[in-house]
Order: structure tokens, then C-alpha cells, then sequence
């Protein structure tokens, strides 16, 4: 059974700050891996995708890395703006069906 | 282009009483699926269908039915709603299962409160 993990469950930086998010996952047979952001009650806006042949994917002031063999993907954020407050969460397609399977998700607050 | 509407955003029920939540996508997306995110747990699939017809459980089925009649609606009926049952419901669909380069979309969500 696929499971993902998302360490720490919350973090706190100061404006301005370049930051990581790791994610980790047991079973390294994925068809891709996908970062959402979470705004305080709404719904899951995706981030990047990236797919199980590659290595990362860029957007703006945003990278995510992938290492399959490994289990392991890392979302990186630069020059972190108080915008940026969220909860970023992991997620990775495997399986017959293609189910996705979530971590937990990390709270980020970036301070003024 | 809507993407994947979700009805209603809110919604309280009594214990027992049984409601459907609505789920339409304009994307003319083969796969969907039903989450529900409660805290300390995660996301969680329910339900899922590869096609118009085909459905199939996830990982908490249990006090749910799903058909797909469409490809653009997916409902979501609650036969007898209990309080473990309070949460937020996610739905989301994808061309491809989510194989290639398109990902899942998600809805905004449904917030339900069982009393």
C-alpha cells in the first residue's frame, strides 16, 4: 500500500527566506507526483506535476524535484512572501486504477 | 471552461436524513473521483470512476454510492448520514487517470455537517 509523508506538519519562516518542502513515498512505482496548495477553506490548486521520468519541473519562484528510486520529492520555494502562507500537500499516482494517494500536507506561514 | 463545479458549498444535515452532492466537469474527462479530507487524516478516496458506467470503491466506501451516467456528472449520495460522516468533500478528475502530464483537477469542495 502506497503511503506519503509529509515532515514537518507545520513551519514558520521569515519573509524573504528560500525554503524546502520534502515529501516521501514507500512504494516508488508512480505514474507521476503532484504538489498542491491548500488556501485555510478552500479547495486544492495544483502546483506542479511532475511525471515518473522526470526530474523536475519549474514554475515562477517554484521547483520541484523528483527521485523516484529513492521515494523522495522535494517542492522548493524562493524568496518566500507572506502570500505564500499555506498548507502545501504531496501527492502521487499509482496503481491499477491510478488512485492518488496524499500526504497529510505541511502549514507553511511565512512572516512580514 | 468551469473546470470541476461542485454543489452545494455548504450543507447541515440531521442524523439519518440522505442528500447527494453534486459533481460536474466540462473538461470532457474520462476518470473522476470523490475525496474526503478530515483533519489528522488526510485526503481520502471514496469512490471512483474510469467512464461513464463504471464505478468503483476507494478507500472509505462505506455509507456512500456513487453512478455515472455521464461523463460529466459524478454524484455523490449519502444514504443515511451519520456524524463520522461531518467532513469536507473533495471531487476530481483527470483525462487519463492521472497518467500523464495533465494531473488532477480538483473541485473548490463540499463542507457538510452531520447533527
Amino acid at each position: 500500500k502506497q503511503e506519503v509523508t509529509q515532515i514537518p506538519a507545520a513551519l514558520s519562516v521569515p519573509e524573504g527566506e528560500n525554503l524546502v518542502l520534502n515529501c516521501s513515498f514507500t512504494d516508488s512505482a508512480i505514474y507521476n507526483l503532484q504538489w498542491f496548495r491548500q488556501d485555510p477553506g478552500k479547495g486544492l490548486t495544483s502546483l506542479l506535476l511532475i511525471q515518473s521520468s522526470q526530474r523536475e519541473q519549474t514554475s515562477g519562484r517554484l521547483n520541484a524535484s523528483l527521485d523516484k528510486s529513492s521515494g523522495r520529492s522535494t517542492l522548493y520555494i524562493a524568496a518566500s512572501q507572506p502570500g505564500d502562507s499555506a498548507t502545501y500537500l504531496c501527492a502521487v499516482s499509482t496503481g491499477a486504477n491510478s488512485k492518488l494517494t496524499f500526504g497529510k500536507g505541511i502549514t507553511l506561514s511565512v512572516r512580514p | 471552461n468551469a473546470g470541476v463545479t461542485q454543489t452545494p458549498k455548504f450543507q447541515v444535515l440531521k442524523t439519518g436524513q440522505s442528500m447527494t452532492l453534486q459533481c460536474a466537469q466540462d473538461m470532457n474527462h474520462e476518470y473522476m473521483s470523490w475525496y474526503r479530507q478530515d483533519p489528522g487524516m488526510g485526503l481520502r478516496l471514496i469512490h471512483y470512476s474510469v467512464g461513464a458506467g463504471i464505478t468503483d470503491q476507494g478507500e472509505v466506501p462505506n455509507g456512500y454510492n456513487v453512478s455515472r451516467s455521464t461523463t460529466e456528472d459524478f454524484p455523490l449520495r449519502l444514504l443515511s448520514a451519520a456524524p463520522s460522516q461531518t467532513s469536507v468533500y473533495f471531487c476530481a478528475s483527470s483525462p487519463d487517470q492521472g497518467r500523464t502530464n495533465y494531473g488532477y483537477t480538483f473541485g473548490s469542495g463540499t463542507r457538510l455537517t452531520v447533527v
